[in-house]
């Protein structure tokens, strides 16, 4: 399967507790973006890197968010001290060249957080 | 800012029949590209179909087609012939022009589209 995978599927941790969650893109795709998804809403930006570099970072990632794509290839988000509002979906997407310029995103199945 | 609504929280369609949904977008930018996305119930979210706002002709895909009417800023999705396995969630989404150097969605709240057999 060479789409983007993501790990866990489900998470269910305490509040207060870190966890990690981890994107492997499409291999040839240097562009990686992480959205949140809460129920009954569409996806909100939270980061996004080019190779290694992280370019933009929402409003939406607090201080207790990190996001990491070392080498440029899988990525690592973050969450210190859960809160139960950070319960979640978190959705993984990686784009590339594209013929028109589109770079359409592919998405992952996406990591649900449940914060107890 | 930019935003996009979907105004249609649900749908239903018999199967065999055709339903349209819904997008309208807010934008100062000229150049961008729209997206519908399909996300089947625990399921990850497929591309369906794709738009670039500098091409007059609108896009289609199978059974999948778009009205992009630019002036009006809006981005239906029409699927014909619908089928079980098209009952999942909608998604529209907008894309940042590329000049801004990101690449980044926003996207709407979704339509959940029923398949009544």
């Amino acid at each position: 399967d060479t789409g983007v995978s993501q790990n866990p599927r489900h998470k269910i941790t305490k509040r207060g507790q870190n966890v990690t969650f981890r994107c492997d893109p499409i291999s040839e795709h240097n562009r990686l973006y992480w959205y949140r998804q809460t129920l009954g809403q569409g996806p909100e930006f939270l980061t996004y890197f080019q190779n290694e570099a992280q370019l933009e970072k929402s409003r939406l990632l607090s201080d207790r968010f990190s996001a990491e794509r070392p080498k440029g290839s899988f990525s690592t988000l973050e969450i210190q001290r859960t809160e139960q509002g950070d319960s979640a979906m978190y959705l993984c997407a990686s784009s590339g060249a594209s013929a028109g310029g589109y770079y359409e995103q592919y998405f992952g199945p996406g990591t649900r957080l449940t914060v107890t | 800012a930019q935003t996009v609504t979907q105004s249609q929280p649900e749908m239903s369609v018999q199967e065999a029949e055709t339903v349209t949904l819904s997008c309208t977008y807010d934008t100062s930018e000229s150049d961008y590209y729209l997206f519908w996305y399909k996300q089947p119930p625990s399921r990850q979210m497929i591309l369906v179909i794709r738009q670039e706002a500098y091409k007059q002709q609108n896009a289609t895909e199978n059974r999948f087609s778009v009205n992009f009417q630019k002036a009006a800023k809006s981005f239906s999705l029409k699927i014909s012939d619908s089928q079980l396995g098209d009952a999942a969630m909608y998604f529209c989404a907008y894309r940042i022009p590329r000049t801004s150097g990101t690449y980044k969605y926003i996207f709407g709240t979704g339509t959940r589209l029923k398949v009544l057999a």
